[in-house]
């Protein structure tokens, strides 16, 4: 089945550590984007990529770093810099390309960062 | 930035009542989304809206968009115990080389048996 697969699904991360969040998708999509959740809050937009090897920052990307080298890998990276990491980080994919303007975006189902 | 605002934050009501959101945005937009969220999970499409449409219908679902109010609305018909969830609207403001969404704070739904 074609898909956005996250992992882990539960993660923890000591103080001063980074830690990396992955996901994966095989639905051909050039688009990928990470989004953090915060408990009874919508999304906001961390970072997204429309291409391999090119990414932008989204609304809150501080303490946070991305790459692309795949087309279907958009791994995220929570770094000591984020005092604040505790929270519900959503990956989504879409297609962009010309001709399929306006496509929804696809969610994985989610990895949920704490602080030990 | 949020661009979209759920109204109700929350609403609870009966098996078999019709559910209605509200979404308000602030900018131009190419199309409206909207998106439901089962707990702990990731969300899930349910229906587009472009710019130039005014109502939209798919099963039980019915979206408006007034685009001179920048408002839309989701009416959910006859509901079941299995809509309890989250919905989200997200407006596309895309254009080539800004390809993203962006998405509202959501209504929690409740459905009582």
């Amino acid at each position: 089945d074609g898909g956005i697969t996250q992992s882990p699904k539960y993660l923890f991360r000591k103080e001063g550590q980074n830690v990396t969040l992955s996901c994966e998708q095989n639905l051909n999509h050039d688009a990928m984007y990470w989004y953090r959740q915060d408990p009874g809050q919508g999304l906001r937009l961390i970072y997204y990529s429309q291409i391999v090897n090119d990414f932008q920052k989204g609304d809150i990307a501080e303490g946070y770093s991305v790459s692309r080298e795949k087309k279907e890998s958009f791994p995220l990276t929570v770094t000591s810099a984020q005092k604040n990491p505790t929270a519900f980080y959503l990956c989504a994919s879409r297609q962009i390309r010309q001709g399929a303007r306006g496509q929804p975006q696809h969610f994985g189902d989610g990895t949920r960062l704490s602080i030990l | 930035s949020q661009q979209g605002e759920e109204d109700p934050q929350a609403l609870s009501i009966q098996e078999g009542e019709n559910a209605t959101m509200n979404c308000s945005y602030k900018t131009s937009i190419n199309n409206l989304q909207w998106y439901r969220q089962n707990s702990g999970r990731g969300l899930v499409h349910l229906i587009l809206i472009r710019s130039n449409e005014r109502e939209k219908h798919s099963g039980r679902l019915r979206v408006t968009l007034d685009t001179s109010k920048k408002s839309s609305s989701l009416l959910i018909t006859a509901s079941r115990a299995a809509d309890t969830a989250s919905y989200f609207c997200a407006t596309d403001e895309s254009n080539f080389g800004n390809e993203k969404l962006t998405f509202g704070t959501g209504t929690r739904l409740t459905i009582i048996p």
